[in-house]
């Protein structure tokens, strides 16, 4: 079965600093790679996806993420954070055999003014 | 509009009491549909999924139960609730390429 490991479970960081939330999965095929994103009091909503093609993919309000297959990673990255950026963050993964997408645990980033 | 209604909001329910848990979605029919549950520290789980009227595949053996009785309805039920139900349940459908919206979700909390 799929897993999906995000490694970095709580992140604080002051604005104006860089961010990079780790994201590896365990599919050796083809993937479908998203990272979804909650802010507080709404929806989970997506933030970036990746199909195939250029392997950096640009997002909603300056994230970008790198897919690199022979890492299984798809990494997630802002270079200066602000403080709406605070959320929880979800990598999530459909693989061939299965459309279903399979999330990660989350990462609660707090960002600080 | 690919709106998810999801209710009740929030839910203090009993141990051993029965649960119900509706989600209606609009948009384009025969959608593909989900249950998720959120608990704090280990992301979304997938309960159940439904490719459509009556089809509902469990990925989580538990004492939940999910039923489909219209093309934009999905249901998450119990008959007896356990403390370890507590959690936020999402309602999610695919808009294609497994990209899901989810709905604003409902708090369950089991005393």
């Amino acid at each position: 079965a799929q897993s999906v490991s995000q490694h970095n479970h709580h992140v604080i960081l002051s604005e104006a600093a860089s961010l990079e939330l780790g994201c590896n999965y365990s599919y050796g095929g083809t993937v479908n790679l998203f990272w979804y994103v909650q802010y507080p009091g709404q929806h989970l909503q997506l933030l970036l996806k990746y199909f195939s093609g250029d392997p950096l993919v640009k997002g909603i309000k300056g994230f970008e993420a790198e897919f690199i297959k022979s890492k299984f990673s798809f990494n997630l990255r802002k270079p200066s954070v602000q403080w709406s950026d605070t959320a929880e963050y979800f990598c999530a993964v459909s693989s061939g055999g299965s459309y279903i997408p399979t999330f990660g645990r989350g990462t609660s980033l707090i960002v600080h003014p | 509009s690919q709106t998810i209604h999801q209710w009740p909001a929030t839910l203090v329910q009993p141990v051993g009491s029965p649960l119900s848990l509706e989600c209606t979605v609009e948009g384009t029919s025969n959608p593909n549909l989900y249950w998720y549950r959120q608990a704090a520290g280990r992301g979304l789980q997938l309960l159940f999924y439904s490719v459509g009227i009556g089809q509902i595949s469990s990925e989580v053996p538990q004492n939940l139960s999910a039923s489909r009785p219209q093309d934009r309805q999905f249901i998450l039920s119990s008959k007896k609730l356990l403390l370890s139900d507590s959690g936020f349940y999402l309602c999610a459908r695919d808009d294609g390429a497994n990209v899901l919206t989810f709905g604003a979700g409902s708090r369950l909390t089991v005393l």
